[in-house]
């Protein structure tokens, strides 16, 4: 069965700097791979997605990759805020089946 | 515009109990999932749905029923609750977007408790 990895369970970085946090998946080829990002008490939300045939995505401070030899998405924030302080997800879907599995989650603290 | 509503927010039950979450969306979105949370073990899908009439099984679908007469509704029962289905649990919609991807719109959660 596929399976997906992030990394870091934690991460802590300084405002300022650029958090990168990976995204591994193994028996599987996805079309699309997309990344959310969970506050404490809440339900996860989208922030970007990210196609086969595209290498890089940007959104504001955010950018994304995906590198489908390694199996390996890489996602950045740039100029880090405290206020990007939270959980951030990796998903994909098993294609054809409607199955969205998601990463485990890596929670990234960016400290003042 | 209210989105996906879960209801209840929190929930505690003794071993035995049956209950149902309710999920509601207003955004006529076909394909409805349910997810739970559990420390270290990410969102685990339980069951979804690809229109009225369509369930099926995720990951974890043992000890949950899952039925979808609406668009709009997709209710998740526990028949008889155990402490081991204590957990957040996470209500989803999406309809696929340009060329078929689609996104996930999550509800806030609901946290049961089994005691």
């Amino acid at each position: 069965s596929q399976k997906i990895e992030q990394n870091s369970e934690a991460l802590n970085i300084q405002e300022g700097k650029t958090a990168t946090l990976t995204c591994n998946y193994t028996n599987y080829s996805p079309a699309y791979l997309q990344w959310y990002r969970q506050d404490p008490g809440r339900g996860p939300v989208f922030l970007l997605l990210i196609r086969e045939n595209e290498k890089e995505k940007r959104k504001e401070r955010l950018k994304v990759t995906f590198d489908t030899t390694l199996k390996q998405s890489l996602f950045h924030i740039t100029a880090s805020q405290p206020a990007d302080s939270a959980t951030y997800l990796c998903a994909l879907e098993d294609p054809g089946t409607y199955k969205y599995i998601f990463g485990t989650g890596t929670r990234l603290k960016v400290l003042a | 515009n209210a989105g996906v509503t879960q209801t209840p927010k929190f929930q505690v039950l003794k071993t035995g109990q049956s209950m149902t979450l309710q999920c509601a969306q207003d955004m006529n979105h076909e394909y409805m999932s349910w997810y739970r949370q559990d420390p270290g073990m990410g969102l685990r899908l339980i069951h979804y749905s690809v229109g009225a009439g369509i369930t099926d099984q995720g990951e974890v679908p043992n000890g949950y029923n899952v039925s979808r007469s609406t668009t709009e509704d997709f209710p998740l029962r526990l028949l008889s609750a155990a402490p081991s289905q204590t957990s957040v649990y996470f209500c989803a919609s999406s309809t696929p977007s340009v060329a078929g991807a689609n996104v996930l719109t999550f509800g806030a959660g609901s946290r049961l408790t089994v005691l």
